[in-house]
Formats: structure tokens, C-alpha cells, sequence
């Protein structure tokens, strides 16, 4: 079975500054991992995921996350954070054919201050 | 196109009784899913179907069951409420693009037992 452990449950940070919220992931299969958030009373958005290929991929609103295979990790960065981006945060992985089943982690609250 | 729709947005029932839940994807999507989000267990996968079967299910009692129609609208039933079944249901719908894997989630419906 699958599992995703975002550590940090809460992360304060100043506007502009830079940000890294961890992810990291079990699995004995290959995976797809994507990064979800969600605004207060909203669904989840997309904001990146990682099928194949480059190991730096890039979303929406700014966000980039790398995969990093040996360390089993896929930390969300963006260098320059507005009040807008706070949010919780979810971390998620699916098997590769395994339909759409997402096992997601914790979450983590971004708290953007002045 | 529209988004992932849900009805009713907000439920309140009695302990007992049987709720059903409705879920219209975006045009097209042939994949629904279902998830449940506590603040003690966080986001868990309920179920998924594709063209009107059950392709995936989670670890939840019987109780817990869903269905989809011709139209990729689905719903899911629970019956026999208990207070634990407080939470919001999040729907989300997916166009099974191979290159895609991306999942549009709707606002969720929060469901209160009393």
C-alpha cells in the first residue's frame, strides 16, 4: 500500500518570502504524485503533478515541485509568496494503472503574513 | 465547460437515518470519484467508478455505497448515519486522458449527523 507524509502541519511564512512545503511518499510500485490546494469552503485545485519525465515540473500560480526518486520525496517551493496563496496544502499520489484512487496526505496550512 | 457540480451543498440528518449525495462531472468525464475529508482522518478515497462501474473502492463499512448513470452522474448513498459521518464529501470527475491523470474536484458537500 501506498502512504504520504507531509511533516509540517502548519507553515508560517512573510509575504515574499520563499517557501518549501515536504512531501514525501511510500510505495512499492511506481506512482504519480500531484500537489492539491484548497482555499477555506472550496474543493481541491491542481496545482502540479508528476507522471514521467523531467523531475522538476511546474504549476500554476507560480509553484514547482521536484521529484526525487532515491529520497522518495516531492517538496512544493515557490520563491516569492503573496497573501493570496493562503491555503491548505495536500500532497497526493495514484498507482501507475491504478485508476483514479488518490491517497493523500495530512496537509499542510500555508499562512501567509504581512 | 462547467465545473464538478454537488448537490445539496450543505445536509444536516439525524443519527439512523440515509443520506444520498449527487455528483455531476464535467462534460464528458467519465470517471467520478469520491472522498471523504475529516479533520481527524483527513481526505480518504470512498469509491470510483467508470462508465457506471465500480472501478476502485476504499476501506469504508458497507454502509457506504454509490452508483453512476448513463450521463457519468453518480451517486453515493449512506445509510444507518452515525455522528462519525460527519464530513465534508468531496466528488471529483476525470477525463481519463493518459496524459493527464487530472482530477476536477467539486465544492463537496458538508454533511452534518446529529
Amino acid at each position: 500500500a501506498q502512504s504520504v507524509t507531509q511533516l509540517d502541519s502548519q507553515v508560517p511564512v512573510f509575504e515574499e518570502a520563499p517557501v518549501e512545503l515536504r512531501c514525501n511518499y511510500s510505495s512499492s510500485v511506481s506512482v504519480y504524485l500531484f500537489w492539491y490546494v484548497q482555499y477555506p469552503n472550496q474543493g481541491l485545485q491542481l496545482l502540479l503533478k508528476y507522471l514521467s519525465g523531467s523531475t522538476l515540473v511546474k504549476g500554476i500560480n507560480g509553484f514547482e515541485a521536484e521529484f526525487n526518486k532515491s529520497q522518495t520525496s516531492f517538496h512544493l517551493r515557490k520563491p516569492s509568496v503573496h497573501i493570496s496563496d493562503t491555503a491548505e496544502y495536500f500532497c497526493a499520489v495514484s498507482l501507475t494503472g491504478g485508476g483514479n484512487k488518490l491517497t493523500f496526505g495530512t496537509g499542510t496550512q500555508l499562512k501567509v503574513e504581512l | 465547460k462547467a465545473g464538478v457540480t454537488q448537490t445539496p451543498r450543505y445536509l444536516i440528518k439525524t443519527r439512523g437515518q440515509q443520506v444520498t449525495l449527487s455528483c455531476s462531472p464535467i462534460s464528458g468525464h467519465r470517471s467520478v470519484s469520491w472522498y471523504q475529508q475529516t479533520p481527524g482522518q483527513g481526505l480518504q478515497f470512498l469509491f470510483e467508478y467508470f462508465s457506471e462501474t465500480q472501478r476502485n473502492k476504499g476501506n469504508f463499512p458497507g454502509r457506504f455505497s454509490g452508483r453512476q448513470f448513463s450521463n457519468s452522474r453518480s451517486e453515493m448513498n449512506v445509510s444507518t448515519l452515525e455522528l462519525g459521518d460527519s464530513a465534508l464529501y468531496l466528488c471529483a470527475s476525470s477525463a481519463e486522458d493518459r496524459n493527464s491523470y487530472e482530477q476536477y474536484f467539486g465544492p463537496g458537500t458538508r454533511l452534518t449527523v446529529t
